[in-house]
């Protein structure tokens, strides 16, 4: 099956500690994304990456961290310094510069205990 | 910066009537759009892609687009209560830039 999968589908954080996100894709897209959404607010895009061992931030980035080591893997970390980390994490992706579209991952949601 | 306003709605509709979702936006030289539909508590799916004026028809969804006022609208003939969901207009960026999307707009549909 061909897709985009992220793991977990919830996650819970405390106080403090640094979670980590995965998104893994076998499209063989060249271009991965995250995105957050929270109730009532459009996705806000927080990290992109175009290429392996490359990537930028986006609107929100602040809090967060990213790695693109491998094509298929774009992993997300919320730091502790991210003080309001609730909300629905998308992961995307996108073949190249020439397609306009992204495709979404199931999502992760993340709660603060 | 670009920018998509949606209606939040609810919208509400009784089953096999039509619903209208609307969508404007701010920059002129917005080229494409996107429908997407997200069920409660999962990711958005990618419905529809209009790039030029008119009417882009796909089985029950018919898109349109007026770039001299700015609008794009969905229309969902027949409405079925699984069509209940929120949809989200978003503008594609230019080579790898992010989507812009806007706050999306529930729909219910009343059986």
């Amino acid at each position: 099956d061909g897709g985009i999968t992220q793991s977990p589908k919830y996650l819970f954080r405390k106080e403090g500690q640094n979670v980590t996100l995965s998104c893994e894709q076998n499209l063989n897209h060249d271009a991965m994304y995250w995105y957050r959404q929270d109730p009532g607010q459009g996705l806000r895009l927080i990290y992109y990456s175009q290429i392996v061992n490359d990537f930028q931030k986006g609107d929100i980035a602040e809090g967060y961290s990213v790695s693109r080591e491998k094509k298929e893997s774009f992993p997300l970390t919320v730091t502790s310094a991210q003080k309001n980390p609730t909300a629905f994490y998308l992961c995307a992706s996108k073949e190249d510069s020439r397609q306009e579209t992204q495709y979404f991952g199931p999502g992760t949601r993340l709660l603060v205990l | 910066q670009k920018e998509v306003e949606q209606n939040s709605g609810p919208l509400s509709v009784p089953e096999g009537a039509i619903a209208s979702l609307n969508c404007t936006y701010s920059d002129r030289g917005s080229q494409s759009f996107f429908w997407y539909r997200q069920y409660s508590g999962k990711s958005p799916e990618l419905i529809m892609f209009i790039y030029s004026n008119g009417d882009k028809e796909d089985g029950r969804f018919t898109a349109q687009l007026n770039k001299a006022s700015q609008y794009v609208s969905l229309l969902i003939r027949d409405s079925q209560p699984s069509d209940s969901a929120t949809y989200l207009c978003a503008i594609p960026g230019g080579g790898y830039q992010k989507v812009t999307f806007g706050t999306g707009t529930k729909l219910q549909v009343i059986p």
